[in-house]
């Protein structure tokens, strides 16, 4: 069974562009959220989806958003890069089969180095 | 607000020892508590975890343990190995179905040979 699988693995971006990141889930599972990983801060949640509505939102500016597709599949998208914005971007799912399925898969990330 | 302090931030120990690791949380609401391993270029693997119900769970070499009035869990690895190397973070989450978990700031373990 495939896990987690992000893409691109690495992005070099300028300040201002904006990128979109990609995040498909492990087959089954509906939950698809989103953490920001650096040295200073640790992980930092961002936001998480269900069912293609986001159920949750983390402390970050309006420059970051995202959205669920029908196949669980989600995208990130940061809007006016900023050079703070360079982190390790990590996408986790979550099966949710039931109201006690808590266990959280992560994949390997997308290491984002704003210019 | 809701935080997790995890201590120490690095952990250095010979090959064969023990290593632990201590989380506290600030949210007594708190029922999930998962730790995860991350290995260089990788995302965190989750590793073991315990539900509030419970004081203790064991897997191999691996335990966790919580205490629920001091709201402290704690991560041991026995019998360390070369292979254990890594850091390794904790988490607390509220509930079921809510995706917020708050994290501690991690360890880094390294185990020498």
């Amino acid at each position: 069974k495939a896990g987690v699988t992000q893409t691109p693995r690495y992005l070099i971006k300028t300040r201002g562009q904006q990128v979109t990141l990609s995040c498909s889930p492990i087959s089954g599972h509906r939950s698809v959220s989103w953490y920001q990983q650096t040295p200073g801060q640790g992980l930092q949640f961002l936001f998480e989806y269900f069912s293609e509505t986001q159920r949750n939102k983390g402390n970050f500016p309006g420059r970051f958003s995202g959205r669920q597709f029908s196949n669980s599949r989600s995208e990130m998208n940061v809007s006016t890069l900023e050079l703070g914005d360079s982190a390790l971007y990590l996408c986790a799912s979550k099966r949710e089969a039931s109201n006690i399925d808590e266990k959280l898969f992560f994949g390997s990330g997308t290491q984002l180095s704003v210019l | 607000g809701e935080n997790v302090e995890q201590h120490p931030s690095t952990l250095s120990v010979q090959e064969g020892d023990s290593a632990v690791i201590k989380c506290t949380y600030s949210d007594s609401a708190s029922n999930y508590f998962p730790w995860y391993k991350q290995e260089l270029g990788k995302g965190p693997q989750l590793i073991i975890d315990i539900r509030s119900n419970v004081g203790e769970k064991k897997d191999q070499r691996i335990a966790v343990t919580l205490n629920k009035t001091a709201k402290h869990f704690s991560l041991h690895i026995t019998e360390t190995q070369p292979e254990d190397s890594a850091v390794y973070f904790c988490a607390a989450s509220k509930m079921a179905g809510t995706y917020k978990y708050i994290f501690g700031t991690g360890t880094r373990l390294k185990v020498l040979a």
